[in-house]
């Protein structure tokens, strides 16, 4: 079974400011871990992953990720937060060489204040 | 352009009609997934598939529909449509041969019941 935690459902955060959004998962096996943003109105759209190698992962919009395998966790981070970085972002996990359905955490809203 | 899209984004019913819910994806890929979003939810998946005539249930499978005769398109029925169906609905794909399993999502429909 896999599952994913987002233990924050809102994180508000200063305009400039580092933002970390927390994610920790639980697989079988080897994960595949994912960041998705979603905009007001808009579907979810692929932000970066983690598949093998390097622990730190960078995204689009100058987000990165750090895979902690002693910690099952994978936190989203940018290090200067912009107020267009407002938005619902969702964790997801899958392990490696199951099935293809993704497991999502339930999300975190993103506020970023001017 | 390529994508996936759906189609309705916005539709308005009444109760025990019935709706369908159309995705069309280009590029091909073997998966489709749909999903309801609904606060305090996150993402619930619906049904998904896996090729062109195989379908299977998700978590939230009872009152929907789904078929897929041709590998591009995927649509969801909902037979007797209910207030409790009122929700976002968002379909997605992924490339499972080739792939690592990170989806794309369309851009939702909004389905309210009254």
């Amino acid at each position: 079974a896999q599952s994913v935690a987002q233990p924050e459902d809102q994180v508000n955060v200063a305009e400039g400011n580092p933002l970390t959004v927390k994610c920790t998962y639980s697989v079988s096996g080897n994960p595949y871990l994912f960041w998705y943003v979603q905009y007001p109105n808009r579907g979810l759209q692929f932000l970066l992953k983690y598949i093998t190698g390097d622990n730190l992962v960078k995204g689009s919009y100058g987000f990165e990720a750090e895979f902690n395998k002693s910690q099952t966790s994978f936190h989203l981070k940018k290090p200067s937060a912009l107020v267009s970085d407002s938005a619902l972002y969702f964790c997801a996990v899958r392990d490696y060489g199951g099935s293809y359905i993704p497991t999502f955490g339930r999300g975190t809203s993103l506020i970023v204040h001017p | 352009d390529a994508g996936i899209t759906q189609s309705p984004r916005y539709k308005i019913t009444e109760t025990g009609r019935q709706v369908t819910l159309m995705c069309h994806q280009t590029w091909s890929h073997s998966y489709m997934f749909w999903y309801r979003q609904d606060l305090g939810h996150g993402l619930r998946l619906i049904y998904y598939s896996a090729a062109a005539d195989i379908t299977d249930k998700g978590e939230v499978p009872d009152g929907y529909v789904v078929s897929r005769s041709k590998t591009e398109n995927f649509p969801l029925t909902l037979e007797s449509a209910t207030r409790s169906q009122t929700s976002v609905y968002f379909c997605a794909s992924t490339e499972a041969l080739s792939g690592t399993g990170e989806l794309f999502f369309g851009e939702g429909s909004r389905l309210t019941v009254l």
